[in-house]
C-alpha cells in the first residue's frame, strides 16, 4: 500500500524551457505532498511543502518563481521548474502524506531525473 | 553541528552478516523515528517506523530507539544482497504527518555474496 508515482521517471531538456513533474498518490489521498531534490550521494533536501488547495510553502533558499508548485487535488501535486539551467539538474523526489491508514508518515515517489543540457 | 548524524560508510559486509546502522541526533524534541531504504536512481522506500523508545521488529529488521541516549538503531539479520542500498533515518517531533522530517546523511550498504 501507499504508492506514489512520479511521471516522468527522466526527462532532458534544453536551458531555458521549463519542466512539469507529476506526483500522484495513488492508493490514498494525500492532504499533504512534499518535494525534495537530491544531489548524487546527498541526502534529500526539502525544497517545499504544499497542501491541497493551498499555496506551497517553501524552504529558505529555493526560488518560489523558478519551482512552480500546485496542489489541485488529494492526490496530485505538479512541480514546474521554469527556464530550466544545467545547475537545475538533480533527482527530484515528491513524497505524500496521507489521512486515515496513511497516516503515519510520508511516503515517497520513485523520483525524477532532470538533465538539462 | 547537524540535527541528524549518519555515519555516510560505505558499510561493506558478507552474505549473512549481522549489520548494525545508527544515527546520533541532537534535538529532544524528536519523538518518531524511521528507517528508509534507497536503492539508486529509486525513491526512499519506509521499512521502519517507531514512536518515542523502544524496539520494533519485522522480519529481518529490527529498529531501536534509545531517547535517553539520542541513537536509534537498525538491525539487519541474515543480511542478502537485495539489502545492498543507501539506508536513510528520519525523524520528527511533530505528532502529525505532516511535520517536517529531518534526514540523516545516509549509509551505504554493500552486501556480497
Amino acid at each position: 500500500g501507499a504508492v506514489v508515482s512520479q511521471h516522468p521517471s527522466w526527462v532532458i531538456c534544453k536551458s531555458g524551457t521549463s519542466v512539469k513533474i507529476e506526483c500522484r498518490s495513488l492508493d490514498f489521498q494525500a492532504t499533504t505532498m512534499f518535494w525534495y531534490r537530491q544531489f548524487p550521494k546527498q541526502s534529500l533536501m526539502l525544497m517545499a511543502t504544499s497542501n491541497e488547495g493551498s499555496k506551497a510553502t517553501y524552504e529558505q533558499g529555493v526560488e518560489k518563481d523558478k519551482f512552480l508548485i500546485n496542489h489541485a487535488s488529494l492526490t496530485l501535486s505538479t512541480l514546474t521548474v521554469t527556464s530550466a539551467h544545467p545547475e537545475d539538474s538533480s533527482f527530484y523526489i515528491c513524497s505524500a502524506a496521507g489521512t486515515s491508514e496513511r497516516s503515519d508518515t510520508q511516503y515517497f515517489g520513485p523520483g525524477t531525473r532532470l538533465t538539462v543540457l | 553541528q547537524k540535527e541528524v548524524e549518519q555515519d555516510p560508510g560505505p558499510l561493506s559486509v558478507p552474505e549473512g552478516a549481522i549489520v548494525s546502522l545508527n544515527c546520533t541526533y541532537s534535538n529532544s524534541a524528536f519523538q518518531y523515528f524511521m528507517w528508509y531504504r534507497q536503492y539508486s536512481r529509486k525513491g526512499p522506500e519506509l521499512l521502519m517506523y517507531t514512536y518515542s523508545s523502544g524496539n520494533k521488529e519485522d522480519g529481518r529488521f529490527t529498529a531501536q530507539v534509545d531517547k535517553s541516549s539520542k541513537y536509534i538503531s537498525l538491525f539487519i539479520r541474515d543480511s542478502q544482497p537485495s539489502d545492498s542500498a543507501t539506508y536513510l533515518c528520519a525523524m520528527r517531533s511533530s505528532s502529525s504527518n505532516t511535520g517536517k522530517l529531518i534526514f540523516g546523511q545516509g549509509t551505504t550498504l554493500q552486501v556480497k555474496p
